[in-house]
């Protein structure tokens, strides 16, 4: 049963502590990406990867970093420097064909709330 | 500067009739255009696509419509089912680039 996993679903974390949010699919895709959503805002791209130990940044990278050291993983880790980390994250996979995008496939998301 | 807008945060619709949702876009290197649907709390999934040679697609109940000398798509629904109660989401990308652009998104609301 192909995927995208993202866990925890809720996370709560303490003010100035890095936190670590997990992404797995195993649709052998080759590009993996990461957004933020905020209430009333469209999907915001932090970073994205099209292959395995290679990664770019989004649009809102600033205060968070990632890896790509397989192709079924991509964590994001959010550090204290992020401003106002609380948001839901949403992670997601696709194919990457004939130089255009394709449908992504996103997993079901993690509420993180820090205090 | 938006991308890709979604000027209607919410819409609200009969059960039985025509769901109108609607997307502007303004960036012209724009090639492939898809709408996905998201219920709280989960992620979003695909809904349908169109490239930028075709000017409709069609699938099932939902038809995508894409204007491309007004920079304008729109998705419609019909009939319009109480499990389309969900927040919209129009996104675009451009020639040779993998990222998406993503709208605000609209709440479509089906009353009963």
């Amino acid at each position: 049963d192909g995927g995208i996993t993202q866990s925890p679903k809720y996370l709560f974390r303490k003010e100035g502590q890095n936190v670590t949010l997990s992404c797995e699919q195993n649709l052998n895709h080759d590009a993996m990406y990461w957004y933020r959503q905020d209430p009333g805002q469209g999907l915001r791209l932090i970073y994205y990867s099209q292959i395995v130990n290679d990664f770019q940044k989004g649009d809102i990278a600033e205060g968070y970093s990632v890896s790509r050291e397989k192709k079924e993983s991509f964590p994001l880790t959010v550090t204290s420097a992020q401003k106002n980390p609380t948001a839901f994250y949403l992670c997601a996979s696709s194919i990457l064909q004939g130089g255009s995008s394709d449908e992504q496939y996103f997993g079901p998301g993690t509420r993180l709330t820090v205090t | 500067d938006q991308q890709v807008k979604q000027n209607s945060p919410s819409l609200s619709v009969q059960e039985g009739r025509i769901s109108i949702l609607n997307c502007d876009y303004t960036n012209s290197m724009f090639d492939y255009f898809l709408w996905y649907k998201k219920y709280p709390a989960e992620g979003p999934t695909f809904l349908i696509s169109i490239s930028s040679i075709k000017d409709k697609n069609e699938d099932g109940r939902f038809t995508v419509f894409l204007n491309k000398s007004a920079k304008h798509l729109s998705l419609h629904i019909v009939p319009s089912q109480p499990g389309d109660s969900a927040v919209y989401f129009c996104a675009a990308s451009a020639i040779g680039n993998y990222q998406l652009i993503w709208g605000a998104g609209t709440k479509l609301i089906i009353k009963p």
